[in-house]
């Protein structure tokens, strides 16, 4: 029940496209979906968060789209850029605990150009 | 710069020896969360600190300890080194309820 299962694994786009990551989670006393990105030899650095009062957030070409009643949220790149590429992580927890998240299995995404 | 500081960066250890990692937390974050990744994985939440106390765990064993400092600095403390320990590790800090930031880890390679 604590599990977030993410696809695809991987994913190449050409430049400009619009790749879809796609995360499901199965508790619902989940409240608080951040996005991360994560280039080699670096941690994560959180993109974009959701809570799922709304059903959509964007910042920038990053948008998180949320359905609560499946319990499933994904992530769209816009415009998508070679400088994008890189490994990307959903994860789930409670809001009133946002240092204690649940990980996908990550998606590693190639922009080619 | 993350705000975040983890060393050393890298380190290599023998089984069954003992090993320290030290995470520098951005100043007022007063919750620092310690994660395990391994190599083509998601991290993995191994506990967390909240103002110098244990404050959740997850499915780690007792080997696995740590220390958080009033100066906002923590410790991950690991014992008797498995091979299977071999990852990177990852602090994060932040406030609860909201956006935590992570250093940039430690890469441990257990021989």
């Amino acid at each position: 029940q604590q599990q977030v299962k993410q696809s695809p694994q991987s994913l190449i786009v050409q430049k400009g496209g619009i790749p879809i990551i796609n995360c499901a989670y199965e508790n619902t006393a989940f409240d608080y979906f951040p996005w991360y990105q994560q280039f080699p030899g670096k941690g994560p650095a959180l993109l974009i968060a959701i809570r799922p009062d709304v059903s959509e957030k964007k910042e920038g070409r990053f948008t998180i789209s949320f359905n609560k009643s499946a319990k499933q949220f994904s992530l769209h790149i816009m415009d998508s850029q070679p400088g994008d590429s890189a490994t990307y992580f959903c994860a789930a927890t409670v809001s009133s605990n946002t240092g204690k998240l649940i990980f996908g299995q990550g998606t590693t995404l190639q922009v080619k150009p | 710069e993350t705000g975040v500081t983890q060393s050393p960066t890298h380190l290599i250890k023998t089984r069954g020896q003992q090993v320290t990692l030290r995470c520098s937390s951005q100043s007022g974050h007063n919750t620092v969360s310690w994660y395990q990744q391994a190599l083509g994985q998601g991290p993995q939440f191994i506990f967390q600190y909240y103002r110098e106390e244990e404050n959740g765990r997850g499915n780690f064993p007792p080997r696995f300890s740590g220390l958080q400092f009033p100066n906002y600095s923590s410790e991950l403390n690991v014992n008797a080194l498995e091979l299977d320990d071999s990852a990177l590790y990852l602090c994060a800090s932040g406030d609860r309820g909201r956006g935590y930031t992570f250093g940039s880890g430690t890469r441990l390679t257990v021989v």
